[in-house]
């Protein structure tokens, strides 16, 4: 079936750290990607997506590109804040009909002033 | 606009015993959303309603689980008797566009966090 694969967390960088949280997805045809967070104590909030192949998705900072010959979804940030500190869910959805949201298992970013 | 809402925000319960929680979706959404999320692992989707029909309930252990949508509008979710490995974050999401939560306007809760002893 159709999965996705994170790095697993947390991940600990200093405020203006260069971030990559690495994701991969196994799926049947060409999904759609996305990149959700979740802050502490707050719902899940769409960050970015891509939908097909070589787009790049982007917001607050944070870039993510579909790259459909590595099937990845990374997502990579310049300069991290210390409010960047959240968990990161990469996901995937089919085009086609109900569909549902795949979730990876999350990273937990943590930054350090 | 105000969000999803969902109560209670925490619950603690023995094994065998009884819960229900309780979701508000943002006005006018169409479709609402039930998931589940055990601690280390991803949001796993248990049901999906448009307006008050079920449209995906294939993950929903409906031997223990169940859901309604009374009205198309707010949203329950119980599980009867509960056992240890339903100790998760249970979320909620509501959403106008065909395109669902992949969709800037769809929306998830901040959950309900069951523990089961």
């Amino acid at each position: 079936g159709n999965s996705v694969t994170q790095m697993e967390g947390p991940v600990t960088l200093s405020e203006e750290a260069f971030l990559t949280i690495n994701c991969t997805y196994t799926a049947t045809g060409y999904p759609s990607l996305f990149w959700y967070v979740q802050y502490p104590g707050e719902g899940l909030q769409l960050l970015l997506k891509a939908t097909k192949a070589d787009d790049k998705g982007s917001n607050k900072g944070f870039e993510a590109t579909y790259r459909k010959e590595t099937t990845s979804f990374h997502l990579e940030k310049g300069s991290v804040q210390v409010s960047d500190s959240a968990v990161y869910f990469c996901a995937l959805k089919m085009n086609t009909g109900f569909q549902k949201l795949v979730f990876g298992t999350g990273t937990r970013l943590l930054v350090s002033p | 606009e105000a969000g999803v809402a969902q109560s209670p925000r925490y619950k603690i319960i023995e094994k065998r015993q009884s819960v229900a929680f309780w979701c508000n979706p943002i006005s006018g959404h169409a479709t609402l959303y039930w998931y589940q999320q055990i601690l280390g692992q991803g949001p796993k989707l248990l049901i999906q309603f448009q307006n008050n029909g079920v449209v995906d309930d294939s993950q929903l252990p409906k031997d223990r689980f169940s859901a309604e949508r009374l009205k198309g509008v707010d949203s329950t979710l119980k599980i009867q008797p509960a056992k240890l490995e339903d100790s998760a974050v249970y979320l909620c999401a509501s959403s106008s566009s065909g395109r669902g939560l992949a969709d800037p306007r769809g929306y998830f809760g901040p959950g309900t966090r069951l523990t089961v002893l």
